[in-house]
Protein backbone atom coordinates (compact mmCIF):
# COMPACT_ATOMS: atom_id res chain seq x y z
CA UNK A 1 0.00 0.00 0.00
CA UNK A 2 1.40 3.71 -0.79
CA UNK A 3 1.57 5.74 1.88
CA UNK A 4 3.27 8.97 2.24
CA UNK A 5 3.16 10.57 6.08
CA UNK A 6 4.23 14.14 6.08
CA UNK A 7 5.50 15.53 9.58
CA UNK A 8 7.31 18.63 11.24
CA UNK A 9 4.45 21.36 10.79
CA UNK A 10 3.98 23.88 13.93
CA UNK A 11 4.00 27.21 14.63
CA UNK A 12 6.75 29.41 14.45
CA UNK A 13 7.64 33.72 14.43
CA UNK A 14 8.04 35.31 11.40
CA UNK A 15 11.97 34.74 10.21
CA UNK A 16 11.70 31.49 11.54
CA UNK A 17 12.81 28.16 9.91
CA UNK A 18 11.19 24.91 9.89
CA UNK A 19 11.87 21.36 8.42
CA UNK A 20 9.15 19.33 6.66
CA UNK A 21 9.73 15.73 6.68
CA UNK A 22 7.74 13.37 4.28
CA UNK A 23 8.21 9.30 4.87
CA UNK A 24 7.40 7.17 2.33
CA UNK A 25 6.56 3.35 1.70
CA UNK A 26 4.83 0.88 -0.60
CA UNK A 27 6.34 2.39 -3.30
CA UNK A 28 9.77 2.41 -5.55
CA UNK A 29 10.49 5.70 -4.01
CA UNK A 30 14.21 5.91 -5.24
CA UNK A 31 12.90 6.53 -8.90
CA UNK A 32 10.17 8.61 -7.83
CA UNK A 33 10.13 12.69 -8.39
CA UNK A 34 9.04 14.13 -5.51
CA UNK A 35 6.66 17.20 -4.93
CA UNK A 36 5.55 19.71 -2.09
CA UNK A 37 2.51 21.69 -2.32
CA UNK A 38 0.82 23.96 0.11
CA UNK A 39 -2.62 25.24 0.35
CA UNK A 40 -3.27 28.38 2.93
CA UNK A 41 -6.34 28.39 4.70
CA UNK A 42 -9.46 28.43 2.31
CA UNK A 43 -7.66 29.01 -0.77
CA UNK A 44 -6.57 26.57 -3.30
CA UNK A 45 -3.32 24.78 -4.24
CA UNK A 46 0.02 25.92 -4.87
CA UNK A 47 3.06 23.69 -5.96
CA UNK A 48 5.98 24.54 -3.80
CA UNK A 49 9.10 22.87 -5.76
CA UNK A 50 9.97 19.15 -6.91
CA UNK A 51 12.72 17.05 -6.82
CA UNK A 52 13.69 14.47 -9.48
CA UNK A 53 15.07 11.15 -8.37
CA UNK A 54 18.45 11.03 -8.62
CA UNK A 55 18.62 8.23 -11.74
CA UNK A 56 16.93 11.36 -13.77
CA UNK A 57 19.86 13.87 -12.08
CA UNK A 58 18.36 14.49 -8.93
CA UNK A 59 17.71 18.23 -10.06
CA UNK A 60 15.33 20.63 -7.53
CA UNK A 61 13.18 23.47 -8.88
CA UNK A 62 10.96 25.77 -6.48
CA UNK A 63 8.06 27.82 -7.00
CA UNK A 64 9.24 32.00 -7.29
CA UNK A 65 7.24 32.85 -3.85
CA UNK A 66 9.72 30.56 -2.07
CA UNK A 67 12.91 30.38 -4.22
CA UNK A 68 15.85 31.08 -1.96
CA UNK A 69 14.07 30.63 1.07
CA UNK A 70 12.90 26.87 0.84
CA UNK A 71 14.93 23.99 -0.19
CA UNK A 72 13.83 20.48 -1.04
CA UNK A 73 15.85 17.16 -0.63
CA UNK A 74 15.77 13.77 -0.39
CA UNK A 75 17.36 10.45 1.41
CA UNK A 76 16.75 7.58 0.07
CA UNK A 77 18.16 5.43 2.27
CA UNK A 78 15.64 6.22 4.52
CA UNK A 79 12.77 6.57 2.28
CA UNK A 80 12.15 10.08 3.21
CA UNK A 81 11.79 13.73 1.50
CA UNK A 82 12.15 17.03 3.40
CA UNK A 83 11.58 20.95 3.38
CA UNK A 84 13.30 23.42 4.77
CA UNK A 85 12.03 26.39 5.15
CA UNK A 86 14.03 29.70 6.46
CA UNK A 87 12.81 33.36 6.17
CA UNK A 88 9.58 32.12 7.06
CA UNK A 89 6.40 34.87 6.23
CA UNK A 90 3.14 35.11 7.34
CA UNK A 91 1.71 34.57 4.18
CA UNK A 92 3.60 30.73 4.12
CA UNK A 93 0.86 29.64 6.81
CA UNK A 94 -0.71 26.32 4.94
CA UNK A 95 -1.34 23.27 5.07
CA UNK A 96 1.81 21.64 3.28
CA UNK A 97 1.51 18.07 1.58
CA UNK A 98 3.67 15.52 0.12
CA UNK A 99 3.43 13.87 -3.64
CA UNK A 100 4.30 11.31 -5.92
CA UNK A 101 4.86 11.67 -9.61
CA UNK A 102 5.42 7.90 -10.55
CA UNK A 103 5.34 7.72 -13.99
CA UNK A 104 7.69 5.54 -15.53
CA UNK A 105 10.45 7.13 -17.16
CA UNK A 106 11.12 11.25 -17.24
CA UNK A 107 8.60 11.76 -19.88
CA UNK A 108 5.69 9.93 -17.58
CA UNK A 109 6.06 12.49 -14.64
CA UNK A 110 4.00 15.09 -13.95
CA UNK A 111 0.98 14.00 -12.42
CA UNK A 112 0.89 14.33 -8.77
CA UNK A 113 -0.38 9.99 -8.48
CA UNK A 114 -0.50 10.45 -4.99
CA UNK A 115 -0.80 12.70 -1.86
CA UNK A 116 0.02 12.40 1.58
CA UNK A 117 -2.43 14.42 4.26
CA UNK A 118 -0.79 16.97 5.03
CA UNK A 119 0.38 19.29 7.61
CA UNK A 120 -0.07 22.38 9.18
CA UNK A 121 2.59 25.47 9.15
CA UNK A 122 1.85 28.42 11.11
CA UNK A 123 3.84 31.54 10.91
CA UNK A 124 2.93 34.31 13.28
CA UNK A 125 3.80 36.42 15.81
CA UNK B 1 3.32 31.20 -19.24
CA UNK B 2 1.49 28.40 -18.53
CA UNK B 3 -1.72 28.62 -16.84
CA UNK B 4 -4.53 26.86 -16.29
CA UNK B 5 -8.21 28.21 -16.22
CA UNK B 6 -11.18 26.57 -13.91
CA UNK B 7 -14.78 28.14 -13.29
CA UNK B 8 -15.08 28.68 -9.61
CA UNK B 9 -18.02 26.86 -9.13
CA UNK B 10 -20.14 24.40 -10.54
CA UNK B 11 -23.85 22.63 -9.59
CA UNK B 12 -25.76 19.70 -10.61
CA UNK B 13 -28.46 17.31 -9.00
CA UNK B 14 -28.03 14.11 -7.24
CA UNK B 15 -28.09 11.32 -10.08
CA UNK B 16 -27.43 13.69 -12.59
CA UNK B 17 -23.94 14.29 -14.93
CA UNK B 18 -21.57 16.86 -14.39
CA UNK B 19 -18.70 18.32 -17.21
CA UNK B 20 -16.11 20.09 -15.72
CA UNK B 21 -13.62 22.08 -17.42
CA UNK B 22 -9.94 23.36 -17.73
CA UNK B 23 -8.69 25.52 -19.89
CA UNK B 24 -4.72 25.84 -21.05
CA UNK B 25 -3.01 29.12 -21.86
CA UNK B 26 -2.56 29.85 -25.26
CA UNK B 27 0.33 27.67 -26.92
CA UNK B 28 -0.15 24.93 -24.59
CA UNK B 29 -2.64 22.77 -26.28
CA UNK B 30 -0.68 19.94 -26.78
CA UNK B 31 -0.37 19.60 -22.83
CA UNK B 32 -1.84 16.68 -20.89
CA UNK B 33 -3.16 17.38 -17.17
CA UNK B 34 -4.50 15.55 -14.44
CA UNK B 35 -6.82 16.19 -11.81
CA UNK B 36 -7.90 15.66 -8.70
CA UNK B 37 -10.53 15.74 -6.39
CA UNK B 38 -10.29 17.34 -2.52
CA UNK B 39 -13.11 16.25 0.01
CA UNK B 40 -14.08 18.71 2.67
CA UNK B 41 -11.31 18.53 5.75
CA UNK B 42 -9.68 15.80 3.55
CA UNK B 43 -6.50 15.99 1.27
CA UNK B 44 -6.78 16.13 -2.33
CA UNK B 45 -7.31 12.49 -4.28
CA UNK B 46 -5.73 12.06 -8.13
CA UNK B 47 -8.25 10.97 -10.21
CA UNK B 48 -6.81 11.07 -13.54
CA UNK B 49 -4.51 11.60 -16.15
CA UNK B 50 -6.12 13.49 -18.85
CA UNK B 51 -3.87 13.73 -22.76
CA UNK B 52 -4.65 15.99 -25.36
CA UNK B 53 -5.80 13.55 -27.73
CA UNK B 54 -8.33 12.53 -24.95
CA UNK B 55 -7.73 9.41 -23.64
CA UNK B 56 -7.31 9.00 -19.93
CA UNK B 57 -5.51 6.89 -17.18
CA UNK B 58 -7.30 6.73 -13.93
CA UNK B 59 -5.84 6.38 -10.52
CA UNK B 60 -6.26 3.67 -8.28
CA UNK B 61 -9.85 2.65 -7.05
CA UNK B 62 -11.45 5.61 -8.82
CA UNK B 63 -14.78 4.68 -10.29
CA UNK B 64 -16.09 4.46 -13.63
CA UNK B 65 -18.65 7.06 -13.14
CA UNK B 66 -15.30 9.70 -13.53
CA UNK B 67 -14.18 10.07 -17.34
CA UNK B 68 -12.04 12.50 -19.17
CA UNK B 69 -12.07 13.98 -22.19
CA UNK B 70 -10.30 16.81 -24.22
CA UNK B 71 -11.02 18.84 -27.19
CA UNK B 72 -8.15 21.50 -28.55
CA UNK B 73 -7.24 23.46 -25.24
CA UNK B 74 -10.10 22.47 -22.97
CA UNK B 75 -9.49 19.44 -20.99
CA UNK B 76 -12.98 17.75 -19.38
CA UNK B 77 -13.77 15.89 -16.10
CA UNK B 78 -17.05 13.82 -16.41
CA UNK B 79 -18.63 12.44 -13.72
CA UNK B 80 -21.88 10.41 -14.01
CA UNK B 81 -24.52 9.48 -11.46
CA UNK B 82 -23.55 12.16 -9.20
CA UNK B 83 -23.97 11.07 -5.29
CA UNK B 84 -23.61 13.55 -2.10
CA UNK B 85 -20.16 12.28 -1.83
CA UNK B 86 -19.18 13.99 -5.17
CA UNK B 87 -19.32 17.07 -3.58
CA UNK B 88 -16.04 18.47 -3.30
CA UNK B 89 -13.17 20.90 -5.22
CA UNK B 90 -11.69 19.76 -8.20
CA UNK B 91 -8.70 20.91 -9.03
CA UNK B 92 -6.61 20.60 -12.50
CA UNK B 93 -2.82 20.50 -13.01
CA UNK B 94 -0.35 20.45 -15.57
CA UNK B 95 3.34 20.39 -15.75
CA UNK B 96 6.38 21.64 -18.08
CA UNK B 97 9.96 21.66 -17.51
CA UNK B 98 11.04 22.53 -14.44
CA UNK B 99 7.14 23.53 -13.50
CA UNK B 100 4.27 22.45 -11.79
CA UNK B 101 1.19 24.44 -12.31
CA UNK B 102 -2.21 24.26 -10.79
CA UNK B 103 -5.61 25.27 -11.93
CA UNK B 104 -7.73 28.25 -9.22
CA UNK B 105 -10.46 24.55 -8.56
CA UNK B 106 -14.23 24.39 -9.46
CA UNK B 107 -16.21 23.68 -6.05
CA UNK B 108 -18.81 21.45 -7.35
CA UNK B 109 -22.31 21.65 -5.34
CA UNK B 110 -24.40 18.00 -5.80
CA UNK B 111 -28.14 19.43 -5.07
Amino acid sequence: EVQVVESGGGLVKPGGALRLSCAASGFSFNNAWMSWVRQAPGKGLEWVGRIKSKIDGGATDHAAPVRGRFTISRDDSKNTLYLQMNSLKTEDTAVYYCTTERGLGPAAKGPFDFWGQGTLVSVSS
Amino acid sequence: QLVLTQSPSASASLGASVNLTCTLSSGHSSYGIAWHQQQPEKGPRYLMKVNSDGSHNKGDGIPDRFSGSSSGADRYLTISSLLSEDEADYYCQTWGAGIRVFGGGTKLTVL
